[in-house]
């Protein structure tokens, strides 16, 4: 079975554009969450969605929103970029409530 | 909301000792506690989890203890191996519906020869 997987790996932006990012979830998968990893603040849930519907939301602006496709693949986009959302950003999925969460390779994004 | 504390930030031992990492968490609801292993360039991995219904669990030269009364789980490593050194981080479950996880703030173990 294909693990997680996250389009691209890498991206540099520049302050004040907007970013989205792919994550396509383990086969069968139905929860895709999304986390922020920065040397600072450590990993911190960003929000999840479960069959198309955002379940659960993280303490981070509304500049950074998501959402789910029916077939599970999802995205999270962040506009107004500042030179605080560089991070890795990782996707993980899960079978359903309470499941394992596996996690995919992230997406580095750095703003300049 | 839930806080996890992890210790220690960093921990050197030699090949073939042990390793143990140590987490608290403050919501006693919490019943999920995962163990992941992140080596760098890559994304977090599962190495072993437990439910608050159990008290230990083991895989191999892996084992994960919960004391749901303290509030603390720990993560012991026998027969430790150069590839064992890694970034390792516990999480607990967010107690309500979904699937947040808290992560603790990460332990970089190094295995010397």
């Amino acid at each position: 079975k294909a693990g997680v997987t996250q389009t691209p790996r890498y991206l540099i932006k520049t302050r004040g554009q907007q970013v989205t990012l792919s994550c396509s979830p383990i086969s069968g998968h139905r929860s895709v969450s999304w986390y922020q990893q920065t040397p600072g603040q450590g990993l911190q849930f960003l929000f999840e969605y479960f069959s198309e519907t955002q379940r659960n939301k993280g303490n981070f602006p509304g500049r950074f929103s998501g959402r789910q496709f029916s077939n599970s693949r999802s995205e999270m986009n962040v506009s107004t970029l500042e030179l605080g959302d560089s991070a890795l950003y990782l996707c993980a999925s899960s079978a359903g409530p309470k499941e394992t969460q596996y996690f995919g390779p992230g997406t580095r994004l750095l703003v300049l | 909301g839930e806080n996890v504390e992890q210790h220690p930030s960093t921990l050197s031992v030699q090949e073939g000792d042990s390793a143990v990492i140590k987490c608290t968490y403050s919501d006693s609801a919490s019943n999920y506690f995962p163990w992941y292993k992140q080596e760098l360039g890559k994304g977090p991995q599962l190495i072993i989890d437990i439910r608050s219904n159990v008290g230990e669990k083991k895989d191999q030269r892996i084992a994960v203890t919960l004391n749901k009364t303290a509030k603390h789980f720990s993560l012991h490593i026998t027969e430790t191996q150069p590839e064992d050194s890694a970034v390792y981080f516990c999480a607990a479950s967010d107690p309500g519906g979904g699937n947040k996880l808290t992560f603790g703030t990460g332990t970089q173990l190094k295995v010397e020869l």
